[in-house]
């Protein structure tokens, strides 16, 4: 049982390239969040999914958009990578809002 | 937005020594779960607490929710006790889990 797998593990961007986080679960969970960690900092929900078909904005989505593939699916692409953006990126599921959080082992993403 | 805090924001012990850690939040929740994040970043749940006690070896939890807090009780503690703690919480009503800065724990030998 894998959990939640998230690709790539690390990546460097320059700025204004652009790219695509991965993440698929396999625990047939209904909710899929994405969330990114700054040094010394908490983790902020960028995007959330909390059905298949649907998808809702977090706390920090601006420079960010997703697609809700499939169930099992959940991508965060950067279409113009900015330094800002600089962070270690962690993807969720859940299987209903009133259970517990799953997490990737995240993506530590460089922009220079 | 719901505010989470979390105290203190660094803790070092020695190993043996007990810990409690405190989770303040400024709306009513859903639910509550305590994440351990290990020193190779990877994030652990360790309790989904809305409310009351729970236990789990060493560490145990409780929620108070009509008084808006939780509490991490760590005992015994060793050095693979060291890391970040997060409470997260999710507001009555809502999808979003909400995370605090977390607790920087140092568990020396």
């Amino acid at each position: 049982n894998a959990g939640v797998t998230q690709t790539p593990k690390f990546q460097v961007l320059k700025t204004g390239q652009s790219m695509t986080l991965q993440c698929a679960q396999d625990m047939n969970h209904n909710s899929m969040y994405w969330y990114r960690q700054d040094p010394g900092m908490g983790l902020r929900l960028i995007y959330y999914s909390a059905s298949e078909g649907t998808t809702d904005k977090g706390e920090v989505p601006n420079g960010y958009n997703v697609s809700r593939l499939n169930k099992r699916e959940f991508s965060l692409r950067l279409e113009s990578a900015a330094p800002s953006q600089t962070s270690v990126y962690f993807c969720a599921s859940t299987m209903v809002d009133d259970s517990p959080l799953h997490f990737g082992n995240g993506t530590r993403l460089t922009v220079t | 937005g719901i505010q989470v805090e979390q105290s203190p924001p660094d803790l070092i012990l020695q190993e043996g020594a007990n810990s409690t850690l405190r989770c303040n939040f400024s709306d009513s929740v859903n639910n509550l779960q305590w994440f351990h994040q290990n020193p190779w970043g990877q994030l652990i749940n360790l309790f989904y607490i809305p409310s009351g006690t729970k236990q789990n070896g060493r560490l145990s939890a409780t929620t108070v929710a009509t008084e808006r807090y939780s509490l991490l009780y760590i005992s015994s503690s060793q050095t693979t006790d060291s890391g970040v703690y997060f409470c997260a919480v999710e507001r009555t009503g809502g999808f979003k889990t909400i995370f605090g800065a977390g607790t920087r724990l140092f568990v020396k030998a």
